[in-house]
């Protein structure tokens, strides 16, 4: 069975600039959630998706968006990108519910210049 | 609101001694509770998970927890640490319907 995929693995960008990032979940997975993991402020949740529906959204701004298609795929896109918007982005995905067992992709790196 | 706290940013062993990596948390309900380990380059793995089944949990390498209510402690060991350990370790918390949340992590170092 194939793992959660992430592409682009990594990507730099300029400040002002826009980005999207994809997530394929692993076969069966319904739920695919999205995490910024920076040295400061560590692993904090963006978003978790069901059946293409957003059901949890974490404490950042508007300009973090996401979707999931029909097929569980998501994607994360941010908008007018920051300085502090460089870090590591990680997908995840479960069956059912975050709760259950979650399987990590191995996440994108984005830098801001 | 759940949360974690991770006792030590930082765990220094000798390879062959034993590995103690401390968690605390905090939760209105009866919390799920999860190790995770991040290799460099890599993605998250599940070490292991409670929930309210036996209190002590075996994981996958020899890792395992306890869970102690009493204390809100969810420390992981093993007896023996390999060399392949070395990495950085999450201990997360989650309450029913909610998202997980994250403690900011132990790195892991084992000397030779």
């Amino acid at each position: 069975k194939a793992g959660v995929t992430q592409t682009p693995r990594y990507l730099i960008k300029t400040r002002g600039q826009q980005v999207t990032l994809s997530c394929s979940p692993i076969s069966g997975h319904r739920s695919v959630s999205w995490y910024q993991q920076t040295p400061g402020q560590g692993l904090q949740f963006l978003f978790e998706y069901f059946s293409e529906t957003q059901r949890n959204k974490g404490n950042f701004p508007g300009r973090f968006s996401g979707r999931q298609f029909s097929n569980s795929r998501s994607e994360m896109n941010v908008s007018t990108l920051e300085l502090g918007d460089s870090a590591l982005y990680l997908c995840a995905s479960s069956l059912w519910d975050p709760e259950n067992e979650q399987f990590f992709g191995p996440g994108t790196r984005l830098t801001v210049l | 609101a759940q949360s974690v706290t991770q006792l030590d940013s930082h765990v220094s062993v000798s390879e062959g001694t034993p590995v103690l990596l401390r968690c605390n948390y905090s939760s209105s309900y009866s919390p799920s509770l999860f190790w995770y380990v991040q290799h460099p380059n890599k993605g998250l793995q599940l070490l292991l998970k409670y929930t309210s089944a036996a209190t002590l949990v075996k994981g996958i390498n020899g890792f395992e927890a306890e869970f102690k209510k009493s204390e809100t402690s969810f420390h992981l060991t093993k007896p023996s640490a390999h060399m392949s350990d070395a990495a950085e370790y999450f201990c997360v918390v989650s309450e029913r319907n909610t998202p997980l949340v994250f403690g900011k992590g132990t790195r892991l170092s084992v000397i030779a």
